[in-house]
Order: C-alpha cells, then structure tokens, then sequence
C-alpha cells in the first residue's frame, strides 16, 4: 500500500529555515517523480516543486532561490529545504507522488503539515 | 503561463441533482486536465485524469470531458459525500496549476 507521511512542519519567524520530511512507503521514491503541493489557510492547492526520477528539480517562481527539493534513497524519503521564508509561505504542505506514466498528474497524497510564518 | 480558471467558485445543489463544474484553460492545453475532490481537512483525492478517464475506485457518477481550452466535470446524481471541494490541474512544461477550486455546497 502506497502511504506518504509528512513531518517538519512548525512555527517559525520570517526569514527562518525549516525542512519538511516525506517518509514512502509502499514505493521507491528515487524510481518516481515527486512533489510538494502547497494549501494557505483558507486558499487553493499551489504546486511548489518537483523532483524527477533522475534528478532534475523544478520550483514554482514563488519559491526559487528559497525552497530546495530533494531526496535521500537509502531512507525512501523526500524533503523541501525552505529557507528565507515569508508569512506567504504559511500554509499546509503536501507531498504527493506524480504519475510517473504520464507525469501530469498527483496520484497518492500525504496527510500534510502545517507551516506557520509568523513573529 | 497557462491559466487555469474554474466556475462556479460556489455551487449549492441538492442530493440527486446533476451538477457540473467548468474549468477553462487560457490556452489549448489538448486533453492534459486532471480534476481533484478534496474534503475540509484532508488531502486532495485524484479524480480524472486526460480529461476523461476515471481513476481506480472512483464511482461512476463522476465523468469528464472536453479538449483544447474547455473542461468539465459532471456529477451525475449527487450523494452527502460528494459535497467537496473540486479543483481541475494542469501540467505544461514542468510546471503544475491548479484552477482556483469549486466550493460544492448543499441546498
């Protein structure tokens, strides 16, 4: 069974760091491409990244030079490193795996974890 | 950028009625349109993707259709779990979008 299980999410100040964990399971994260999905409170689904099966990583123009996707194989997990944030980055943050056959679509979703820009 | 946009931003219909939510892309994007139910307080769940064509598990009741610029999604007898939020998404370039979302709300 394909589960993805989000950790990392928390309270931090403008302009601080965090990094959010994807835990797979049911699946080889390294052989998929992968996303993060993004919710502000309130608000639509933004996509943030996509990290594809051979490396190649993409960010949505909101986030690049301040969010960096990436993977650890051994430990079947995904990350986004975001750095510099802002009180628009407050928002519940999915990861979700993308249909590797066509590559347009997010077939399997985690539960989310909420990020919170505030001082 | 290809622009997704979706109406109703709100829909209220009845358990039974046949409902159906519109998403425009600001381009021909051919068939690459995806649509999404999500419920308050979980992920989003795949729905439809190229257009028409039904994930696994979905019900019947939900289909797709359309090409080019124009999308729909029909629900063709609503039940209690069908009120959701419904977002259609796009894939061009690597890059994703999402329309703004369609609110389905109960009479």
């Amino acid at each position: 069974e394909v589960q993805l299980v989000e950790s990392g999410g928390g309270l931090v100040q403008p302009g601080g760091s965090l990094r959010l964990s994807c835990a797979a399971s049911g699946f080889t994260v390294s052989s998929n491409y992968m996303s993060w999905v993004r919710q502000a409170p309130g608000k639509g689904l933004e996509w943030v990244s996509v990290i594809y099966s051979g490396g190649s990583t993409y960010y949505a123009d909101s986030v690049k030079g301040r969010f960096t996707i990436s993977r650890h194989n051994s430990k079947n997990t995904l990350y986004l490193q975001m750095n510099s944030l802002r009180a628009e980055d407050t928002a519940v943050y999915y990861c979700a795996r993308v249909d590797i056959l066509t590559g347009s679509t997010f077939d399997y979703w985690g539960q989310g974890t909420l990020v919170t820009v505030s001082s | 950028d290809i622009q997704m946009t979706q109406s109703p931003s709100t829909l209220s219909a009845s358990v039974g009625d046949r409902v159906t939510i519109t998403c425009r892309a600001s381009q021909s994007i051919s068939r690459w349109l995806a649509w999404y139910q999500q419920k308050p307080g979980k992920a989003p769940n795949l729905l439809i993707s190229k257009a028409s064509s039904l994930e696994s598990g979905v019900p019947s009741r939900f289909s797709g259709s359309g090409s080019g610029t124009e999308f729909t999604l029909t629900i063709s007898s609503l039940q209690p779990d069908d009120f959701a939020t419904y977002y259609c998404q796009h894939y061009n370039s690597y890059s994703y979008t999402f329309g703004q979302g369609t609110k389905l709300e109960i009479k």
